[in-house]
């Protein structure tokens, strides 16, 4: 599975955009983009997950470049809920397999009044 | 009940100690999985399960011992852990489908706080 690359932490203020960044260089054409958060000491939520198009639910959008090499997850207007680890996945997604996400260390993400 | 279920929230156990962490999910999915989460590490994938049988065990020592009776149950029993193995442990749930098509999304429960003294 590709890896990918976020930064360790991130603050945003209440009621303004958080843009969460992920680098996946080494994606592979049939690999998936997923974004969990993890609010602390709960289990993992999931939020969005795209293949090539940008994708927008009502959690958050997902803007993935034209080569797919980085994405991007938007939370429109952060509140203080969503102060979490972000935890951005690839994983393919095959007849055999399917798709046992393995987590990185993620992006602390920290919104404040 | 919705979603996924995990009891006991918190365990505190000896290290000759034998129990039980329970999981259930009431969403209809056919695969389980068991993650370890220690302090400050990532999450670790430990077991999936997929329609009742197991396909991973990622080099999980013998002293974890996982169950899935079916689909919507799945135990991780455990006996003569150590210290170390104290962690958040999580199940989650998902549904698969036997053809290349499309992602699979998780969902996890809150976790077993497990404390092994």
């Amino acid at each position: 599975d590709a890896k990918t690359t976020q930064p360790t932490s991130m603050d945003c203020a209440e009621g303004r955009a958080a843009n969460l960044p992920c680098n996946h260089s080494t994606i592979s054409g049939n690999e998936y983009v997923y974004w969990y958060r993890q609010i602390h000491s709960q289990g993992p939520q999931y939020i969005i997950h795209g293949l090539k198009n940008n994708e927008t639910n009502e959690m958050a959008s997902l803007i993935i470049t034209e080569d797919r090499k980085s994405s991007t997850l938007i939370l429109p207007h952060a509140t203080l809920r969503d102060t979490a680890v972000y935890y951005c996945i690839v994983r393919v997604v095959d007849g055999g397999s399917q798709g046992n996400l393995i987590f990185g260390k993620g992006t602390k993400l920290s919104v404040k009044p | 009940e919705t979603g996924v279920t995990q009891t006991p929230r918190h365990l505190v156990m000896g290290m000759t100690n034998k129990k039980s962490l329970k999981c259930e999910q009431h969403l209809g999915h056919n695969a389980m999985y068991w993650y370890k989460q220690s302090a400050k590490k990532p999450l670790e994938l430990m077991f999936v399960y997929n329609f009742k049988e197991q396909t991973e065990n990622n080099s999980v020592p013998s002293r974890f011992s996982p169950e899935c009776p079916n689909s919507s149950h799945l135990f991780l029993h455990l006996h003569t852990l150590q210290p170390e193995d104290s962690a958040l442990y999580l199940c989650a749930s998902s549904q698969v489908s036997g053809g290349s098509s499309g992602a699979n999304v998780l969902t996890f429960g809150a976790g077993s706080r497990l404390t092994v003294l």
